[in-house]
């Protein structure tokens, strides 16, 4: 199985929601990844898990929360956004990362709007 | 520190005409590197990487990509294209600066096929 799952597909947020993404890979990859994307620009990374542990925070604003119960699962928490927050928002995984070479397997995204 | 040009933001060719994709990387030792596929809406699909064995890499539907290191270069090319081919297309080298490892995408190259 070398897929990434990303639940919900679409999300329609108010400013004062709380909501969350999930995301899911069986691969037995010990390296997460979440990842924004705006239209017609390349994805910019947010936070990357490895081994369960966050690694790497790219001074994402407070109102995303990342959590990692397992190392199959990555959830992203979302709290008081903003218009400019909707994105298309990627998971993907890797098998370690920093292995020379690692790969990364992407999810289909979550499609978020906040209105 | 690496880093990723690629050289076109658009490119047209007709169904069954060869695609050449443009991408020039930085790095200042032997680099990974990557082409991956996003249809629209859709996650990206990683067609083929570098791994040093061979300058001549082969990927999936039918695309390749040639290591020149003289050049620089990791441009992607296919001899026919496809209708189904028409997508963004990513170049990626991964970069490992004071310990933490993430990807550098290029801006993308959206490649229209027509008929």
């Amino acid at each position: 199985d070398t897929e990434v799952t990303q639940t919900p597909k679409h999300l329609v947020m108010g400013m004062t929601n709380k909501k969350s993404l999930k995301c899911e890979q069986h691969m037995g990859h010990r390296a997460m990844y979440w990842y924004k994307q705006k239209a017609k620009k390349p994805p910019e990374l947010m936070f990357v898990y490895s081994y369960e542990k966050l690694s790497i925070n790219e001074s994402v604003p407070s109102r995303f929360s990342p959590e990692c119960p397992n190392s199959s699962l990555l959830n992203l928490h979302l709290h008081a956004l903003q218009p400019e927050d909707s994105a298309l928002y990627l998971c993907a995984s890797s098998q370690e990362a920093g292995a020379t070479y690692d790969e990364q397997y992407f999810g289909p995204g979550t499609r978020l709007t906040v209105t | 520190a690496q880093s990723v040009t690629q050289l076109d933001s658009h490119v047209s060719v007709s169904e069954g005409t060869p695609v050449l994709l443009r991408c020039n990387y930085s790095s200042s030792y032997s680099p990974s590197l990557f082409w991956y596929v996003q249809h629209p809406n859709k996650g990206l699909q990683l067609l083929l990487k570098y791994t040093s064995a061979a300058t001549l890499v082969k990927g999936i539907n039918g695309f390749e990509a040639e290591f020149k290191k003289s050049e620089t270069s990791f441009h992607l090319t296919k001899p026919s294209a496809h209708m189904s081919d028409a997508a963004e297309y990513f170049c990626v080298v991964s970069s490992t600066t004071s310990g933490t490892y993430k990807y550098i995408f290029g801006t993308g190259t959206r490649l229209k096929v027509l008929a």
